[in-house]
C-alpha cells in the first residue's frame, strides 16, 4: 500500500539536543512538507521541498533543519537552538504532476509527538 | 496571505446533516478552497476541494458563495465517525510551493 511513514510515533529528548524525525512516502510524489500542531491550534509550515535536493523555508523555520536527498525521504531535524520545540509534528506529500489523481492534495503520515524534557 | 475564520466549535445529532461554515473574505482568484479533517492524534485526510463551482463527492459536499468569499462544508448525515476537527484552507497557487493555510478549524461534536 503505498503512503507516508513518520517515526517514531514518540519521542522524547533532552533540552540541548538535535533530534531527527524520520518522514518517508512511497507515492512518488515530489513535494513534501513539515508541519508542525501545538494543541488546539493548527499546522504551521516549518519547511517544504517541491524536488530533491531543493526546499524552501515555511512560517517557522527557524531551529530546524532539513535535506532531501531522496525523493522518498525527508527528514527534519529539531536542533537545540529551537526555544519550544515539544509539539506534534506532521509531514505530509502531494503530487505536482497534474495528470494524476488526486492532484495537488496533500496526503499526510500519522504524526511524531516530541517532548523535551 | 488570504486567511479563514470558522467557529471554534459545532455539535450535530447523528444521522442529521451539518453545514460547516468558513469565511474568507481576502480570497484571491488563484485560491482554491481546500476542507481537511483531522482525528486526535492522527494527521488530516483530505474531505473536498473546489474553486468555483459547488462540488460533491463520497464524503461531503462543497458550496461555494457567488462572491467566493464564504464556503460551507455539508455532511449530509453525520456518524460518530466524523467527530473530528475541520479545517477549511485555501490554498495559494500562484505562491511557490502551493501552501496550504491551516487555521484553527471546527471540532465537530456528534451526539449519537
Amino acid at each position: 500500500d503505498g503512503g507516508i511513514t513518520q517515526s517514531p510515533k514518540y519521542l522524547f529528548r533532552k533540552e540541548g539536543q538535535n533530534v531527527t524525525l524520520s518522514c518517508e512516502q512511497n507515492l512518488n510524489h515530489d513535494a513534501m512538507y513539515w508541519y508542525r500542531q501545538d494543541p488546539g491550534q493548527g499546522l504551521r509550515l516549518i519547511y517544504y521541498s517541491q524536488i530533491v535536493n531543493d526546499f524552501q523555508k515555511g512560517d517557522i523555520a527557524e531551529g530546524y533543519s532539513v535535506s532531501r536527498e531522496k525523493k522518498e525521504s525527508f527528514p527534519l531535524t529539531v536542533t537545540s537552538a529551537q526555544k519550544n520545540p515539544t509539539a506534534f509534528y506532521l509531514c505530509a506529500s502531494r503530487s505536482t504532476r497534474s495528470y494524476t489523481t488526486p492532484y495537488n492534495e496533500q496526503f499526510f503520515g500519522p504524526g511524531t509527538r516530541l517532548t523535551v524534557l | 496571505d488570504a486567511k479563514t475564520t470558522q467557529p471554534n466549535s459545532m455539535e450535530s445529532n447523528e444521522e442529521e446533516p451539518v453545514h460547516l461554515p468558513c469565511n474568507h473574505s481576502t480570497i484571491s482568484g488563484t485560491d482554491y478552497i481546500h476542507w481537511y479533517r483531522q482525528l486526535p492524534s492522527q494527521g488530516p485526510e483530505y474531505v473536498i476541494h473546489g474553486l468555483t463551482s459547488n462540488v460533491n463527492n463520497r464524503m461531503a459536499s462543497l458550496a461555494i458563495a457567488e462572491d467566493r468569499k464564504s464556503s460551507t462544508l455539508i455532511l449530509h448525515r453525520a456518524t460518530l465517525r466524523d467527530a473530528a476537527v475541520y479545517y477549511c484552507i485555501l490554498r495559494d497557487t500562484a505562491a511557490t510551493g502551493n501552501q496550504f493555510y491551516f487555521g484553527t478549524g471546527t471540532s465537530l461534536t456528534v451526539i449519537p
